[in-house]
């Protein structure tokens, strides 16, 4: 069953920055966090991973707390494109079990011009 | 960019007939995943597949269910008896030891 808790939903103006909140408290220590997000029905598309450090790509930002209980996805400009079911996954890596991913609720953020 | 495909987009079945479903992972992937929404619901993991055996299967994936890697670039779903309960859409995903990245679904209706 999904580890983590996000709020339902969020909304946020164009051109600003999107913090999405993630709590995942029994995440264990080789557990990572998933960020995927799903427009409409499309496919899970996925955003970025992390275990400890922040990471950074050309989509978003993931803040991890220093002890892991949680972590934030900003998306550092919003567009109207943004708006979507964003879910936080916690999970082993792929390569070293192949465990599945529990999507959970999410949040559906939208984004207004 | 490389991406997973899937065909059909759309496939409309009678109660009781076998579907085959099919996907393309991303050529260098190594792990192979099957995953399902029914309307209005989650995405649920239906079953993994590695090194061409099933790694693992969700309580979902009954004998209705089989996976096949006929060949070395398609990823096939197959469901030999249709239920109602079995319309959602399907989505294959592929990874290598990084995150799994989804096909765009297919939508499966069951008449």
């Amino acid at each position: 069953d999904a580890k983590t808790t996000q709020p339902p939903s969020m909304d946020c103006a164009e051109g600003r920055a999107a913090n999405l909140p993630c709590n995942h408290s029994t995440i264990s220590g080789n557990e990572y966090v998933y960020w995927y997000r799903q427009i409409h029905s499309q496919g899970p598309q996925y955003i970025i991973h992390g275990l400890k450090n922040n990471e950074t790509n050309e989509m978003a930002s993931l803040i991890i707390t220093e002890d892991r209980k949680s972590s934030t996805l900003i998306l550092p400009h919003a567009t109207l494109r943004d708006t979507a079911v964003y879910y936080c996954i916690v999970s082993f890596d792929r390569g070293s079990t192949l465990g599945r991913l529990y999507f959970g609720r999410g949040t559906q953020l939208t984004v207004w011009p | 960019e490389p991406e997973v495909t899937q065909t059909p987009s759309h496939q409309v079945t009678q109660m009781g007939q076998e579907v085959i479903l099919r996907c393309v992972p991303i050529s260098n992937h190594l792990y192979f995943y099957w995953y399902r929404q029914i309307l209005g619901q989650k995405v649920e993991f239906l079953v993994s597949f590695y090194n061409n055996e099933i790694s693992e299967k969700s309580e979902i994936f009954d004998d209705q269910f089989s996976v096949e890697r006929p060949d070395g670039s398609n990823f096939t779903l197959k469901i030999r008896s249709t239920k109602l309960e079995d319309s959602a859409m399907y989505f294959c995903a592929s990874s290598d030891s990084g995150a799994e990245f989804f096909g765009p679904g297919t939508r499966l209706t069951v008449l």
